[in-house]
C-alpha cells in the first residue's frame, strides 16, 4: 500500500531556511500537499504540487518535487516563530469513484528558535 | 478559521459506550471526510461521504458508522468505544471528490478521551 515517510523533527534558528522533507512510495500519485498543524488546531492545507511539476513557489515557500525519487520537500525561506508547527506530507491518488483520498505522513515537527 | 465547524470540541467518556460527532462543512461543499488522529497510527482516513452518499471507506472499524444528512452536515458514530479509540477525530470538506476540488479544508477536531 502507499507510504509516506517524513523525518519527525527539524530544530532551526530564527531568519534561517528551514527544509522539510517527505517520500512516498506510490508512483501513481496524482497530488502532493503539505499541511501545517499548530497547537489545538486542524491541518490547514498550506501548498500542493501536481505530479507533473518539479517546482511551485509561493511567496516563502518552495516546493520541490523529484518524481522520480518520489521525493517531496518544503523550503521555508526566512522562518519565522510563527512557523513552529508540525507539517504533514500527503500524497493523493484517484481512488476508485473519482475520490481523492490523501495519504498522510506522521508529520515533522519544526521548531524555530529565536 | 476554515469554515468547518465540529461539536464537541472535548468528549470523555467510559468504555463500553457509545458517542456522536458531529461536523457542518463549508459553505456550498459537498463532500466530508473522517479522519483519526493518534499518536500511533498517526491521520488514518476513516470515511467519505459525497452529498449524502458514502464515497470511500478507509480504515474504519466496523463499531464506527457516519452518514451525512441533506443539509449535508455529517456524524460519526462510535461505538462500544475502547480505550485504544481515545484521539483527535478530524472532519474536512470539500466542493467534490475529484479534479480541482481536491482541496480538503479541516475542522479544528473533535478530542476523544475514552476512560
Amino acid at each position: 500500500g502507499e507510504d509516506v515517510e517524513q523525518s519527525l523533527f527539524l530544530s532551526v534558528r530564527e531568519g534561517d531556511s528551514s527544509v522539510i522533507n517527505c517520500t512516498y512510495t506510490d508512483s501513481s500519485s496524482t497530488y502532493l500537499y503539505w499541511y501545517k498543524q499548530e497547537p489545538g488546531a486542524g491541518l490547514q492545507l498550506l501548498t500542493y504540487i501536481f505530479s507533473n511539476m518539479d517546482m511551485k513557489q509561493d511567496q516563502r515557500l518552495t516546493v520541490l518535487l523529484n518524481k522520480k525519487d518520489k521525493h517531496l520537500s518544503l523550503r521555508i525561506a526566512d522562518t519565522q516563530t510563527g512557523d513552529s508547527a508540525i507539517y504533514f506530507c500527503a500524497e493523493t491518488a484517484v481512488e476508485t469513484g473519482g475520490s481523492y483520498i490523501p495519504t498522510f505522513g506522521r508529520g515533522t515537527s519544526l521548531i524555530v528558535h529565536p | 478559521d476554515s469554515g468547518v465547524t465540529q461539536t464537541p470540541k472535548h468528549l470523555i467518556t467510559a468504555t463500553g459506550q457509545r458517542v456522536t460527532l458531529r461536523c457542518s462543512p463549508r459553505s456550498g461543499d459537498l463532500s466530508v471526510y473522517w479522519y483519526q488522529q493518534s499518536l500511533d497510527q498517526g491521520l488514518q482516513f476513516l470515511i467519505q461521504y459525497y452529498n449524502g452518499e458514502e464515497r470511500a471507506k478507509g480504515n474504519i472499524l466496523e463499531r464506527f458508522s457516519a452518514q451525512q444528512f441533506p443539509d449535508l452536515h455529517s456524524e460519526l458514530n462510535l461505538s462500544s468505544l475502547e480505550l485504544g479509540d481515545s484521539a483527535l477525530y478530524f472532519c474536512a470538506s470539500s466542493v467534490g471528490v475529484g479534479g480541482y476540488t481536491y482541496e480538503q479544508y479541516f475542522g479544528p477536531g473533535t478530542r476523544l478521551t475514552v476512560t
